[in-house]
């Protein structure tokens, strides 16, 4: 089974506006983390945010939150008022706490209308 | 605050033939991890480095190999080209243990094999 999952090969939003990026996880850990990153036309990797599995708090992140439900395993980028320049793939991922590798999904693409 | 570097940033090789690609960490960063990502797809993780020597590998053959050193550069190796290979290699960066660490990512080396 995929442990990452996005369905969302691609999203459009309105400049402004809000818009929510799926992700489910899957695992047996009870430690586990969960990541966000953006990849630009360039390639590189930026961090956006962090949730840990034993974090009662949603986390956020300026203009970046994630919905953490944790009996659903979902765990949903929400990006506010959105920019032109968030256009980018977004990846999900997460790292079990027995382990050291990353595991991704396959990543959506957000495109930014003005 | 230098963050990853990588190097080279493009590279084009033949089937059959060797290549060595180079990351230096974020300052402060000792592990290194190696990952493969396919056009469309998500990273994959080859392996991760810390104090030397390869601490987990994923799902990559033998001909895929690496090293760490002192200063906690690395280099990853690729012998035996194969078309497949061709793909962008991102390198990423933490500080040791713990689920809460977030790796940080170089912009890439981008190969392609002919």
């Amino acid at each position: 089974a995929q442990k990452i999952t996005q369905t969302q090969p691609g999203m459009f939003v309105q400049e402004k506006e809000a818009v929510t990026l799926d992700c489910t996880y899957d695992t047996s850990d009870q430690s586990y983390g969960l990541f966000w990153y953006k990849q630009p036309s360039s390639g590189e990797m930026i961090f956006l945010i962090y949730q840990g599995s034993y974090d009662e708090q949603n986390a956020t992140e300026g203009r970046y939150s994630l919905n953490f439900q944790k009996a659903r395993k979902s765990a949903n980028l929400v990006i506010s008022a959105s920019q032109l320049g968030d256009s980018a793939m977004y990846f999900c991922a997460m790292r079990e706490g027995t382990g050291n590798q990353f595991y991704f999904g396959t990543g959506t693409s957000l495109t930014v209308i003005p | 605050d230098a963050g990853v570097t990588q190097s080279p940033t493009h590279l084009i090789k033949t089937r059959g033939q060797q290549v060595t690609l180079r990351c230096s960490p974020k300052s402060g960063h000792d592990t290194v991890s190696w990952y493969q990502q396919a056009l469309g797809q998500g990273p994959q993780f080859i392996f991760q480095y810390y104090e030397e020597e390869e601490r987990q590998r994923g799902n990559f053959p033998d001909r895929f190999s690496g090293h760490q050193f002192p200063n906690y550069s690395s280099e990853l190796n690729v012998n035996a080209l194969l078309l497949g290979d061709s793909a962008l290699y991102l390198c990423a960066s933490s500080f040791s243990l713990g689920p809460k660490e977030t790796q940080y990512f170089g912009p890439g080396t981008r190969l392609l094999v002919l």
